[in-house]
């Protein structure tokens, strides 16, 4: 079936450090990929996504990879800030409006 | 432009009630996916709505209902509430066959005793 495994649940790094997080996903006919930050209390926030025929993609402080034939994708945070603290959430779908399978969450934690 | 709105924002019921719950999809976006998220977990597809019908479904009940109408707004509608479905409802919209990217509503918090 559909699934989405991310990796690590809970994740603590020194602020300016990187952090990087890694998904693999089950269906091979996924070719949407975004990734969702949720603060406590509330939305999901789309803050990065990539679709299957991009390799690479680069927002500012955050990036996106995508490896198709190992189905694995990373996001990569370098110089963390303390408003990065939140939760992380990769996902997976189909294209267009298609349903959005998540992965399992991770909770980002930056050091002063 | 308004983005993703929902309502409530909170509720309270007992077991065995029915529940219905709002959404309006951002401006231009014509379809509305619903999500449970159960704390500490990611949300998790109940099922999604364009053009008034119901397009696809995940794994949950036939308690789960809902309805687009013709101004896109969704609702979602519980009945025979159990304990199990406490959660956070979230409401996501698409903007159609050629857009991939989905937002989501604030969420409504739903407590059943």
């Amino acid at each position: 079936g559909e699934n989405v495994e991310q990796h690590p649940s809970t994740l603590s790094v020194q602020e300016g450090d990187s952090a990087v997080i890694k998904c693999t996903y089950s269906d091979s006919a996924s070719n949407y990929f975004p990734w969702y930050k949720q603060e406590l209390g509330k939305r999901p926030q789309l803050i990065i996504d990539i679709r299957s025929n991009v390799g690479e993609k680069k927002d500012q402080r955050i990036a996106v990879t995508l490896n198709k034939t190992a189905k694995h994708f990373s996001l990569h945070i370098t110089e963390t800030q303390p408003e990065d603290s939140a939760v992380y959430f990769c996902a997976a779908s189909k294209g267009s409006a298609s349903k959005i399978i998540f992965g399992s969450g991770t909770r980002l934690s930056i050091r002063p | 432009d308004a983005g993703v709105t929902q309502s409530p924002t909170h509720l309270i019921k007992t077991r065995g009630q029915q529940v219905t719950l709002r959404c309006s999809p951002k401006s231009g976006h014509d379809t509305v996916s619903w999500y449970q998220q159960a704390l500490g977990q990611g949300p998790q597809f109940i099922f999604q709505y364009y053009e008034e019908e119901e397009r696809q479904r995940g794994n949950f009940p036939d308690r789960f209902s809902g309805h687009q109408f013709p101004n896109y707004s969704s609702e979602l509608n519980v009945n025979a509430l159990l304990l199990g479905d406490s959660a956070l409802y979230l409401c996501a919209s698409g903007g159609g066959a050629y857009s991939y990217e989905q937002y989501f509503g604030p969420g409504t918090r739903l407590t059943v005793t």
